[in-house]
């Protein structure tokens, strides 16, 4: 099955400053890569995705990049917010979900 | 659009009973529906997959007799927790694939299970 690795567990970051989570996955056949930011006690909620024949998606101050070659893709957000502050998830699917293990990630005002 | 509900929102049971949370699409159709337990601090770990009018596929691990799913009408899937204990104490989360869609999966907001 899928394995999905993330890092870093936990990121704190100033406010303004940039965030970047990255993910690798093991199975070639995934082709779909999503986002999720989950608040406490919430669900996750999709932030931005990835199809497997696009390289970078840009979305306001989040973007994602994929590289198929090495299995690896990366979350960026930019001019960090108080309210960026939330667990991230990255996933991997060519049908069901495999997710990472989250990062939690803490912007100080 | 997209919206997933779930009911109840959080539950509070005893020991040996029985529990039943539902997951409803709002505003689509959903041809498969997903069910995933998350402990705290931990990821989403996927429990089994619904299809309308089929069995749900179950994930390694996961007892079929006792996380009982049905899927019976292209809006709702129903997830019942039997003779549930302690350790069954768990945050439930629901998605749904669009009619239509293959990837995408919107979620619902999570049902705080807890067993006494």
């Amino acid at each position: 099955g899928e394995n999905v690795e993330q890092h870093p567990s936990t990121l704190s970051v100033q406010e303004g400053d940039s965030a970047v989570i990255k993910c690798t996955y093991s199975d070639s056949a995934s082709n779909y890569f999503p986002w999720y930011k989950q608040e406490l006690g919430k669900g996750p909620q999709l932030i931005i995705d990835i199809r497997s024949n696009v390289g970078e998606k840009k979305d306001q101050r989040i973007a994602v990049t994929l590289n198929k070659t090495a299995k690896h893709f990366s979350l960026h957000i930019t001019e960090t917010q108080p309210e960026d502050s939330a667990v991230y998830f990255c996933a991997a699917s060519d049908y069901k979900l495999s997710f990472g293990a989250g990062t939690t990630v803490t912007v100080r005002a | 659009g997209a919206v997933v509900s779930q009911h109840p929102s959080w539950v509070i049971c005893k020991s040996g009973t029985s529990v039943k949370i539902e997951c409803r699409s709002l505003d689509f159709q959903a041809t498969t529906m997903f069910w995933y337990r998350q402990f705290p601090k931990q990821s989403l770990m996927l429990m089994a997959t619904s299809n309308e009018g089929s069995k749900a596929t179950y994930e390694q691990g996961v007892e079929k007799d006792k996380f009982l799913i049905n899927h019976a009408s292209l809006t709702l899937s129903t997830l019942t927790v039997t003779s549930a204990h302690p350790e069954d104490s768990s945050f439930y989360i629901c998605s749904a694939t669009e009619r239509g869609s293959t990837y995408e999966q919107y979620f619902g907001p999570g049902t705080r299970l807890t067993v006494t």
